[in-house]
């Protein structure tokens, strides 16, 4: 049974501090992808990593693959109350012809101004 | 161009009812997944569709839970006889790439906003 486990659960911070999440699993994935999900909306994808190792920027969100593939981990500098929400991780893969998706429960961050 | 859209957006019902809820893909998109999500918490995998192929059954809770895909597009999720432990909000989302065969990239996924439903 494929598992990803998200941590933390729950994240309440004050802006300009940094936080980070993790996804971690003894799985190997062939992508991993972070959304993030605001209230009443469905998740929105920010990110898809596929290579270990890698590292990649979205303004003050910086995401990493582990170089075995089996984990990652998200890292925000300087938060802002707009950076609220659920954030999500998705490993991918292979189920046969399919490409399927594990999902992490998710990290609630909430960023007080 | 137009995203993944789901109607209603709220359904309220009474225990026992049945309920449809339905998904309009990005066009082209030949994957369909159907997720379920409690307050604040992860997605749980319900049923997923690929192309003509048949479909991936193995998240549904039980056997009140069917969902069927016409034409490959539009997807229904009905839920008969609902109980309370049904209320949740239900995502629908579409991928062009669920293929291993696919040329490139990966299986992102693109969501619609959800059906809250509340079973009383």
């Amino acid at each position: 049974t494929q598992l990803l486990e998200q941590s933390p659960q729950f994240l309440s911070i004050q802006e300009g501090e940094n936080l980070t999440v993790y996804c971690n699993s003894s799985s190997v994935f062939s992508s991993l992808q972070w959304y993030r999900q605001e209230p009443g909306e469905g998740p929105v994808l920010l990110v898809t990593v596929v290579t270990g190792g890698e590292v990649k920027k979205l303004k003050r969100l910086t995401f990493q693959f582990g170089d075995a593939r089996k984990d990652s981990s998200l890292h925000i500098t300087a938060a802002q109350p707009g950076d609220t929400g659920l954030y999500l991780c998705a490993g991918e893969y292979n189920a046969g012809n399919n490409r399927k998706l594990i999902w992490g429960l998710g990290t609630s961050l909430a960023v007080n101004p | 161009g137009a995203g993944v859209s789901q109607s209603p957006s709220n359904k309220v019902t009474e225990k026992g009812k049945d309920v449809e809820l339905r998904c309009d893909p990005i066009s082209g998109h030949t994957a369909l997944y159907w997720y379920r999500q409690s307050l604040g918490q992860g997605l749980e995998f319900l049923i997923y569709f690929q192309g003509n192929s048949a479909p991936d059954k193995s998240g549904l809770p039980s056997d009140r839970f069917s969902a069927e895909r016409t034409g490959g597009s539009v997807s229904t999720l009905t839920i008969q006889r609902t109980q309370q432990e049904d209320s949740a909000v239900y995502l629908c989302a579409s991928s062009s790439r669920g293929r291993t065969s696919a040329q490139s990239s990966y299986n992102e996924q693109f969501f619609g906003p959800g059906t809250r439903l509340t079973v009383l």
